[in-house]
């Protein structure tokens, strides 16, 4: 299994919801990224897990939640979201041994707030 | 600070041609590397190639190449013998440094490629 699995593919929410974005990946990577892409843009860097552990927050606001339940599943809670942070949401996965490690990417979650 | 330079935001290329997307960066860490992505408009991104700093050749996967001039601090990747499907958003990205077991990758704005019958 070489894949990055993301659900849902489309969600819409207001901004009084919460929700969460589900990422999942079966081939024994440790390391674990959340990315936003707005249109026409490269992706930005949300949040980086290595073995299960937060290790990078790219000061993103408090009403993005991630979490790693374990070794093969990243969430991201979303609460009280804007208009503003609607964008293509996507996860990544990397065997985090080497330097040379690609990152995985998964098809992503387009999010509509409003 | 590291940064990584796509100048062209469109190309395109005859089917069956080969065509260079240009990218330059800009670093001061003796060790990094280049990660060419792809990203058709179904919005997965897909891994090209890769280039280390240290790598004496240039990298090849097929009908991609990485044309690496150091001294320059570019590397361009080259899709020889264009397909229809090749046809997508292209991502030059950088690692900036490696520790703690992960990547963390600065990209480029990107340059959309239309490849033509």
């Amino acid at each position: 299994d070489t894949e990055v699995t993301q659900t849902p593919k489309h969600l819409v929410m207001g901004m009084t919801n919460k929700k969460s974005l589900k990422c999942e990946q079966h081939m024994g990577h440790r390391a674990m990224y959340w990315y936003k892409q707005k249109a026409k843009k490269p992706p930005e860097l949300m949040f980086v897990y290595s073995y299960e552990k937060l290790s990078i927050n790219e000061s993103v606001p408090s009403r993005f939640s991630p979490e790693c339940p374990n070794s093969s599943l990243l969430n991201l809670h979303l609460h009280a979201l804007q208009p503003e942070d609607s964008a293509l949401y996507l996860c990544a996965s990397s065997q985090g041994t080497e330097d040379y490690n690609e990152q995985f990417f998964g098809p992503g979650t387009r999010l509509t707030v409003l | 600070a590291q940064k990584i330079t796509q100048t062209q935001p469109g190309m395109f290329v005859q089917e069956k041609e080969a065509v260079t997307l240009d990218c330059t960066y800009d670093t001061s860490d003796p060790s990094y590397g280049l990660f060419w992505y792809k990203q058709p408009s179904s919005g997965e991104m897909i891994f090209l190639i890769y280039q280390g700093s240290y790598d004496q050749q240039n990298a090849t996967e097929g009908r991609y190449s990485l044309n690496f001039q150091k001294a320059r601090k570019s590397a361009n990747l080259v899709i020889s013998a264009s397909q229809l499907g090749d046809s997508a958003m292209y991502f030059c990205a950088m690692r900036e440094g490696f520790s703690g077991g992960y990547n963390k990758l600065i990209f480029g704005a990107g340059t959309r490629l239309a490849v033509h019958p």
